[in-house]
């Protein structure tokens, strides 16, 4: 069964530590996504990647980083927390130009206190 | 960035209706997706549609791409508790990125 795997479902974490959220997929897509996902809000991509080593920003980068050094692997690292920044985080992938649409994972819910 | 108008926000239901719900916007999209979330778990893809006026099902959903192509809505008929969860629409106007509406909740009366 395919599948985007997310390493934490929850995390709690203090203000200001550096913060990494790990997602894999094993179907061999080019494209992952970082999504954070708040009440009222829906979705709202946070960066996106086409390629390995390759990272565009979405609509609400500050304060977020990602790292994509592998095809599979796709991270993304809050510099330093801030309690705004608690929040469900969904990362997806997708096959370069698919029809099809994403393929998320389960979600990591953050804590920042 | 660019937005999805998705309504109803929630909606509170009885076991058996049918459920409606819509998605607009202001530009053109070629792709519209309606993924559901369940309670804890990701959003899971239940119906793409690529044309202009294509109508879909898979099961008791039906879902419809606008002919405007700026608006696309689904239907669940005779819905059961397990359809409670968060419904998204998406759209697709070029290249990879995709679109979401802000969430549909919909709960269900047993």
């Amino acid at each position: 069964d395919v599948k985007v795997t997310q390493s934490s479902r929850y995390l709690v974490k203090r203000t200001g530590e550096k913060v990494f959220l790990e997602c894999v997929q094993d179907m061999d897509h080019e494209n992952m996504f970082w999504y954070r996902q708040d009440p009222g809000l829906g979705l709202r991509l946070i960066y996106f990647s086409y390629d390995v080593k390759m990272k565009e920003k979405g609509d609400i980068p500050e304060g977020y980083s990602v790292s994509r050094e592998k095809k599979e692997r796709f991270s993304l690292i809050l510099e330093s927390a801030s309690t705004n920044q608690t929040s469900m985080y969904l990362c997806a992938s997708s096959q370069d130009r698919g029809l099809g649409g994403y393929t998320f994972g389960s979600g990591t819910r953050l804590t920042v206190v | 960035g660019q937005q999805l108008n998705q309504s109803p926000q929630s909606m509170f239901i009885q076991e058996g209706e049918d459920v409606s719900m819509n998605c607009t916007s202001s530009s053109i999209f070629n792709t519209w997706l309606w993924y559901k979330q369940d309670p804890g778990e990701g959003p899971v893809l239940l119906i793409a549609l690529y044309k202009a006026g294509e109508l879909t099902s898979n099961g008791r959903l039906t879902a419809q791409f606008g002919i405007t192509r700026k608006d696309s809505f689904l239907n669940i008929s005779a819905s059961i508790p397990s359809d409670v969860g968060i419904y998204f629409c998406a759209g697709r106007r070029d290249g990879n990125k995709l679109v979401f509406g802000a969430g549909t909740i919909l709960r269900v009366k047993s």
